[in-house]
């Protein structure tokens, strides 16, 4: 069974730092790994999608890695603001086709 | 386009009561998805519709029905609440199936069964 797993499970940084969140997954035999945002009592958005073919996808200020060998992605947001104060989840597709999720990550961003 | 709804946003259910949640999505899209959401557990598929016609279990799928009514609708039926069903339900969907398109998600709704 494909475990996903985020840490840290809280983040808090000034503004205009750089932020860095991790994934890590059991199983490296994915089709592929999403990265969402979830605001407080909302549902989820999402961010960015990486195929198991693709190493890194971009939008805007925000760029996804993924590393299937080690089993890694990482979503860097530049240049962080108050505005992107939420919860980041990631969630990696197996080969059974269910979605499994991190429990995501909580970001702050300080003014 | 109001993209993926769901009803009711609140419910509160007494044990063994029943209610259906319902969920619709005006983008045309051909697979919709049924997650519940607990806190440090991030979300868990309970069933999922690949395409109109077909519906199949998630990794939670024991107490819950559903129906894919039409393209548009999906909906998910507690038979027999129990508290362990006190959760945040998802409604979502994605163009195909999802190996390969992003999944749009509802606003959610908040059950607590008593």
């Amino acid at each position: 069974k494909q475990e996903v797993t985020q840490i840290p499970a809280a983040l808090s940084v000034p503004e205009g730092e750089n932020l860095v969140l991790n994934c890590s997954f059991t199983d490296s035999a994915i089709y592929n790994l999403q990265w969402f945002r979830q605001d407080p009592g909302k549902g989820l958005t999402s961010l960015l999608l990486i195929q198991s073919s693709q190493r890194e996808q971009t939008s805007g200020r925000l760029n996804a890695s993924l590393d299937k060998s080690s089993g890694r992605s990482t979503l860097y947001i530049a240049a962080s603001q108050p505005g992107d104060s939420a919860t980041y989840l990631c969630a990696a597709l197996p080969n059974d086709y269910k979605l499994s999720f991190g429990a995501g990550t909580t970001v702050t961003v300080r003014a | 386009n109001a993209g993926v709804t769901q009803t009711p946003k609140f419910q509160v259910l007494k044990t063994g009561q029943s209610m259906t949640l319902q969920c619709a999505q005006d983008m045309n899209h051909n697979s919709m998805y049924w997650y519940r959401q607990d806190p440090g557990m991030g979300l868990r598929l309970i069933y999922y519709s690949a395409s109109e016609g077909t519906t199949d279990k998630g990794e939670v799928p024991n107490g819950y029905n559903v129906s894919r009514l039409n393209k548009r609708e999906f909906s998910l039926r507690l038979e027999s609440a129990a508290p362990s069903q006190t959760s945040v339900y998802f409604c979502a969907s994605s163009e195909g199936f999802v190996t390969v398109y992003e999944q749009y998600f509802g606003p959610g709704t908040r059950l607590t069964v008593t």
